[in-house]
């Protein structure tokens, strides 16, 4: 079983919509939980790290089950700029430098 | 501006012809790593680094060396390339060894070898 699944998608949604992403881990002792965007061909930059208690930051919620072992991303009002590939990154644990990526889940958002 | 930066962008090779890819960050971070990414793959580390001199393996080193002379600059040698090594490489850096900090990575390098 890998470290980070994800759904490799592609994901095509119309603008407007409503998706979510789900992410899932092997790890129970992983301690740090994030989401990258990548667009095509450039690098993986933060989108948001992911707190025991949920957070959202605009249009984008993030929710961590412990229980279960697996984050998620929901995109409310999906825009043309949200096409890009979302990454699920996890963190072993304080103090340790591991942190595996997921492959990444494909959206396009379509006019 | 807080940036890592990578040199070249691109770069097409023949097998066996030793390359160096640099990578400098200005943010002062103690933590630096290489990755490549491949389809279907994700991104795999290579090496990092938890400060000056200090250096690691990461899950594939193979074929691969790096060093850490300096805080800023993390170079990715590659002493005889092969073409199981085209792919995209990315470096990045984050404040300290510790995975909650956010990765800051360069603009990647795309090498080919033929």
């Amino acid at each position: 079983r890998k470290e980070v699944e994800q759904d490799p998608g592609p994901f095509n949604v119309p603008e407007g919509a409503t998706v979510a992403f789900n992410c899932t881990y092997s790890n129970s002792a992983s301690q740090s939980f994030f989401w990258y965007r990548q667009d095509c061909r450039k690098e993986p930059k933060l989108l948001m790290s992911v707190y025991s208690s949920g957070n959202e930051d605009g249009r984008f919620t993030a929710q961590l089950n412990r229980a279960s072992q697996y984050i998620s991303l929901l995109i409310r009002d999906s825009k043309l700029s949200d096409s890009a590939t979302y990454l699920c990154v996890v963190s072993s644990r304080w103090g340790y430098q591991k942190v595996t990526f997921g492959t990444g889940t494909k959206l396009q958002v379509i006019p | 501006e807080a940036q890592v930066t990578q040199n070249p962008r691109y770069l097409i090779t023949v097998t066996g012809k030793k390359l160096t890819v640099t990578c400098s960050q200005n943010m002062n971070h103690e933590y630096m790593s290489w990755y490549r990414q491949d389809p279907g793959l994700g991104l795999r580390q290579i090496y990092y680094s938890m400060n000056v001199e200090v250096t690691d393996k990461g899950d594939v080193p193979e074929g691969y060396k790096v060093s850490r002379k300096e805080k800023r600059n993390f170079p990715l040698i590659l002493e005889s390339p092969s073409p199981n090594q085209t792919s995209l490489y990315f470096c990045a850096s984050r404040l300290s060894l510790a995975g909650q900090y956010e990765q800051y990575f360069g603009p990647g390098t795309r090498l080919t070898v033929t």
